[in-house]
């Protein structure tokens, strides 16, 4: 399973673009990447998922550059309640029933005023 | 948008009795997984479960452990004999059977052994 490497924590304003990248240089071919939010007390909460180039929802973007070595979450215009712990998470979802996700420490974004 | 619930959200427990974590995943979800998180530190993969059996599981997930699926619909953690190390949030999450989809979590348990 790949490991992977983000920035410990973050500072942000309201209104602002914020974006984190994940470091994954051993991806393996058959590995998506996936991000989770936590909130405290909370379980981590889907926010978004690809495998290359570049994924949109109602809540984020994923870039993934041709490389596949890192990829960059970009949450746009920021509010105080997207101030959580952001993972990112790389394995691969077509391995038969080992899907287990293994994760790092997270990137601790702090949203203020 | 259907979720994963568990209960009950806090367990306080004394050292060495028999706790069950229950967790009622997604309804037509077929892969189940239970993680653990001591406070402040990283989510932790115990097992994952598929066909009513266990797909795999980590080094944490020893004979203290097990897991269930009694009937259609619960997905259950046993911690037989509990410990002080015990003690941290427990997520039970599910996923679909289709190719790349993501798992889905609950709010957790806190369990708290005294």
């Amino acid at each position: 399973l790949a490991k992977t490497t983000q920035p410990i924590s973050m500072d942000s304003y309201e209104g602002q673009e914020v974006n984190i990248t994940c470091s994954h240089n051993n991806i393996a071919t058959n590995d998506y990447i996936t991000w989770y939010q936590q909130f405290p007390s909370q379980g981590p909460r889907f926010i978004i998922q690809g495998y290359k180039t570049k994924v949109t929802n109602e809540v984020a973007s994923l870039f993934i550059p041709a490389d596949r070595k890192s990829s960059t979450l970009s949450l746009p215009r920021v509010s105080l309640s997207d101030t959580a712990v952001y993972y990112c998470l790389v394995g691969d979802l077509n391995a038969g029933n080992n899907r287990k996700l293994i994760w790092g420490l997270g990137t601790s974004l702090a949203v203020n005023p | 948008e259907p979720e994963v619930t568990q209960t009950p959200s806090h367990q306080v427990t004394q050292m060495g009795q028999e706790v069950i974590l229950r967790c009622v995943p997604i309804s037509n979800h077929l892969y189940f997984y239970w993680y653990r998180q001591i406070l402040g530190q990283k989510v932790e993969f115990l097992v994952s479960f598929y066909n009513n059996e266990i797909s795999e599981k980590s080094e944490i997930f020893d004979d203290q452990f097990s897991v269930e699926r009694p009937d259609g619909s619960n997905f259950t953690l046993k911690i037989r004999s509990t410990k002080l190390e015990d003690s941290a949030m427990y997520f039970c999450a599910s996923s679909g059977s289709s190719v790349n989809q993501p798992q889905h979590f609950g709010d957790g348990t806190r369990l708290s052994i005294l």
